[in-house]
């Protein structure tokens, strides 16, 4: 079983609509947890990390649930600009700095 | 800023050439890696280093060489390229401690024919 596994879509939304990325995580001695983003033949780059308490930033909100060993990664008023592939990211304690990739989440948001 | 910086960005070698992709960082980090990402896959660990003289293996390492003899420079070696070995390539550097942000390169795209 993958360490972390995402639902690969896609997702087809318009824009203006609200949409709900799940991750799950396997290992429970996982420390950090983040979002990337990663656009057509780019390199992936952060979004956020994700706290316990959960976070915002601006139209973007991660949530973590530790005990269901889940993060979620809710987007509100989605923009064309938002269509990209969304992955999610764990950091295993004492795994030193690697971290494991989910496949990613593909967004479309038409007009 | 230049960040992370990967050369060459395309390449297509004949199977059984080597060849060695170029990672440099100017952030002073620790921490580099390299990873390929094939359709399907995801990110995959290939090698990584915690700091010059220091590598260790990831997920994928079989094929592949590096070494860290600067805090800078992290060459990924192809010693005899496979037709599995077609993929994309990143580079990426994070300093110590498991919050902070990895940053990756450009990308290489390999092709092995």
């Amino acid at each position: 079983r993958k360490e972390v596994e995402q639902d690969p879509g896609p997702f087809n939304v318009p824009e203006g609509a609200t949409v709900a990325f799940n991750c799950t995580y396997s290992n429970s001695a996982s420390q950090s947890f983040f979002w990337y983003r990663q656009d057509c033949r780019k390199e992936p780059k952060l979004l956020m990390s994700v706290y316990s308490s959960g976070n915002e930033d601006g139209r973007f909100t991660a949530q973590l649930n530790r005990a269901s060993q889940y993060i979620s990664l809710l987007i509100r008023d989605s923009k064309l600009s938002d269509s990209a592939t969304y992955l999610c990211v764990v950091n295993l304690l004492g795994s030193g700095y690697a971290l494991n990739f989910g496949k990613g989440t593909s967004l479309l948001v038409t007009p | 800023n230049a960040g992370v910086t990967q050369t060459p960005k395309f390449q297509v070698l004949k199977t059984g050439q080597s060849m060695t992709l170029q990672c440099a960082q100017d952030m002073n980090h620790e921490y580099m890696s390299w990873y390929r990402q094939d359709p399907g896959m995801g990110l995959r660990l290939i090698h990584y280093s915690v700091g010059a003289g220091i590598t260790d293996q990831g997920e994928v390492p079989n094929g592949y060489n590096v070494s860290r003899s600067t805090t800078e420079d992290f060459p990924l070696r192809l010693l005899s390229a496979a037709p599995s070995q077609t993929s994309v390539y990143f580079c990426a550097s994070r300093s110590t401690g498991t919050g902070n942000t990895i940053y990756f390169g450009e990308g290489s795209w390999l092709t092995v024919v």
